[in-house]
C-alpha cells in the first residue's frame, strides 16, 4: 500500500522567492512519484515524475524535485516564483511497475499563493 | 494529442436522480481511470480499465456506481439514485501502459 503526506495545506511566497512544497511518501515497493498542478476548475497537469532513474528530476515551468529514499521525501522546488505559479499542487505515488502501478494515490494538496 | 475530454463539465441534479458522465481518452491510450475529488482533498481512485476490461474497483465505488468502456475507447460512469455525498469533481485520466496518466478537466456534480 502507498500513501502520501503533503506538509502544509497552504503556502504563500513572494514573487521571485524560492518555492518549496513538501511531500513524504510511504510505499511497500519501489515507488514512482509524481507532482501534478491543478488550476481552478481544471484537471491535473503533470509537472514531473520520478521513475527510479536520476534522483533529481526536472519538470516543466522551471520546477524540479529530488527523490531522497533515506528521508522518504520528494519535495518540489522552484528557484523563483512567478504569479502564474499560483495553483494547487498534488504529490502522488504509484507502486512503480506491475501490481498497483495503475493506481495513483494522492496527497491532500498544497495551495500555493504568490504575493506580488 | 487532443487530450482527455470529459462531458458534461458541470451537472446539477436533484437527489435520487441518475446521472451519467462520459470520458474520451487520448486515442492511443489503452488504460483509462476514474477518480473522485471532493473539496479540499486530492483525487481518490475509483476504477480502472485496460482496454475494455474493468480490472479494479475501489471500495469507494458503491453498488450505485457503474462504469463501462464497451469498445475500449470512451468510457461512461453512471451514478444511480444520487445522494448528497456524491457531490464532487469526477476526473477521468488515461495512459499508455505504465506511462504517466493524463487528466481531463473533470465533471463537477452538484446534488440539490
Amino acid at each position: 500500500a502507498q500513501s502520501v503526506t503533503q506538509l502544509g495545506s497552504h503556502v504563500s511566497v513572494s514573487e521571485g522567492a524560492l518555492v518549496l512544497l513538501r511531500c513524504n511518501y510511504s510505499s511497500s515497493v519501489p515507488p514512482y512519484l509524481f507532482w501534478y498542478v491543478q488550476y481552478p476548475n481544471q484537471g491535473l497537469q503533470l509537472l514531473l515524475k520520478y521513475t527510479s532513474a536520476a534522483t533529481l528530476v526536472k519538470g516543466i515551468n522551471g520546477f524540479e524535485a529530488e527523490f531522497k529514499k533515506s528521508e522518504t521525501s520528494f519535495h518540489l522546488t522552484k528557484p523563483s516564483a512567478h504569479m502564474s505559479d499560483a495553483a494547487e499542487y498534488f504529490c502522488a505515488v504509484t507502486g512503480g511497475t506491475g501490481a498497483g502501478s495503475y493506481q495513483l494515490t494522492f496527497g491532500k494538496g498544497t495551495k500555493l499563493s504568490v504575493i506580488p | 494529442d487532443t487530450g482527455v475530454s470529459q462531458d458534461p463539465r458541470h451537472k446539477i441534479t436533484k437527489r435520487g436522480q441518475n446521472v451519467t458522465f462520459r470520458c474520451d481518452p487520448i486515442s492511443e491510450h489503452n488504460r483509462l481511470y476514474w477518480y473522485r475529488q471532493t473539496l479540499g482533498q486530492g483525487p481518490e481512485f475509483l476504477t480502472y480499465f485496460q482496454n475494455e476490461a474493468q480490472l479494479e474497483k475501489s471500495r469507494l465505488l458503491s453498488d450505485r456506481f457503474s462504469a463501462e468502456r464497451p469498445k475500449g475507447s470512451f468510457s461512461t460512469l453512471e451514478i444511480q439514485r444520487t445522494e448528497q455525498g456524491d457531490s464532487a469533481m469526477y476526473l477521468c485520466a488515461s495512459s499508455r501502459d505504465d506511462q504517466p496518466q493524463h487528466f481531463g478537466d473533470g465533471t463537477r456534480l452538484s446534488i440539490l
